[in-house]
Formats: C-alpha cells, structure tokens, sequence
C-alpha cells in the first residue's frame, strides 16, 4: 500500500465551485504539505503543517485554505475554483530533523484538478 | 534566498549511454539538495540527497550526483542510460535554517532514452 494517498486522483470541475482535495499517510510522519506544479515552474509550495495545531501558508496561498484533522490527514479546498488553479496538486509528508533542512519530503501520486 | 536553475529543460540521449543533468544552486547556508524524478503520470520519488555528509551521493537506479561548493552546483549522473530513465527530474534545494524544510524546486530537466 502506498504511504501517501490522494484522492481524487483526477477532477474536473466548473468556475465558482467549492473543491477539497483530501490526503492521508501512514507513514507516521508530523510535518505536511501541499504543492501544486505547472508546466516549466517546477512545484510551488501551497501550505504546509508541522503539526495537527501549526498550519502556515507558503507562497501561493491566496485562493486556497487547508485543514489538518489529524496527525495522518491534511486536505486542501479551493473556495470557489477558478481556471488559473488547474494544475497537479501534490501532498507531501516528513519526519522532522534535528539539524534544520535535512528531513527529506515524501510525495503522494497526486491530483489533476481542471477547472472550466 | 535559495534558487535553482537547471540548465537543461530537454536532454535527450540514446539508450546505454552517458546521462547528464546539470543544475546549479544559490544559497546562504549549508544547502541540502535533493533530485527527485517524476515519471508519467506519477508522484515524485526520491533519486537521492546531499546533506554535508561525503559530496559524492548515489542514488538507486544506478544515478548519482556529485555536491562542487566552489561550482554551486549538484549534476545528476548514470553511466548508461536506460529506456526506463525517461521522465522529468528535478534538483531541489532546501532552505534549511529555522527549521523549515522549505523546498525550492528548479524547473525541470525532461530526459528522453532512444534506442
């Protein structure tokens, strides 16, 4: 079984509508993420979370709220998608490490929102 | 601030020969980096990763990346190419201090094996 799931995997959806994107580990980690990547930009961090009580944005939350319900689940929703957040959204998870900017980032197999 | 630029977008080659990727970084710490690969449809998963420890890291699939401090760079290598090395890879430098592992992602170097 996978360590990070995202579901759904694929979505297509109108301008104006509410969308949550949902991600689950269990690989036992504290620290996750939300990334979404476009053609030639790489990915670009959207929120992340250290834990269930510390959620912040990255640096390109406008448009997007996060949810962190458990140690093992973190879900993203776009209030009222629009078509400039079609893209593949991915969720990623770590282990925190003691020397700052060492724990490696793991990813989910990711979701392709469309937005008409 | 970190950044990364790789310096290829499209790398193509033939199938048992030399890989090469070449990705350059900025940073005002002791960087971690990282190459992920990213195949078809699929999540990303970890090559391998540079942490301060011995500059030259392998990675699984035969691929290695050898950290230059004096170059700022960290190219990804294999000896010989195969047809299922094709997919998009990307170096990846961690902006480390404060406890933040925040990931700044280059923008991709698409590698494509030919018979």
């Amino acid at each position: 079984d996978a360590d990070v799931t995202q579901t759904p995997r694929n979505r297509i959806t109108k301008t104006g509508k509410r969308i949550m994107l949902e991600c689950s580990q269990t690989k036992g980690h504290d620290r996750m993420y939300w990334y979404r990547q476009d053609p030639g930009l790489g990915l670009r961090l959207i929120y992340y979370s250290f834990d269930v009580k510390d959620i912040n944005k990255g640096e390109i939350s406008d448009g997007y709220s996060v949810s962190r319900q458990a140690q093992a689940k973190f879900s993203l929703s776009l209030e009222s998608a629009i078509p400039n957040q079609t893209a593949l959204y991915f969720c990623a998870t770590s282990d925190a490490d003691a020397r700052a900017g060492r724990d490696t980032q793991y990813f989910g197999p990711g979701t392709r929102l469309t937005v008409l | 601030a970190q950044s990364v630029t790789q310096l290829d977008s499209h790398v193509s080659v033939s199938e048992g020969t030399p890989v090469l990727l070449r990705c350059n970084y900025s940073s005002s710490y002791s960087p971690s980096l990282f190459w992920y690969v990213q195949h078809p449809n699929k999540g990303l998963q970890l090559l391998l990763k540079y942490t301060s420890a011995a500059t030259l890291v392998k990675g699984i699939n035969g691929f290695e990346a050898e950290f230059k401090k004096s170059e700022t760079s960290f190219h990804l290598t294999k000896p010989s190419a195969h047809m299922s090395d094709a997919a998009e890879y990307f170096c990846v430098v961690s902006e480390g201090p404060g406890g933040y592992n925040k990931l700044i992602f280059g923008a991709g170097t698409r590698l494509a094996v030919h018979p």
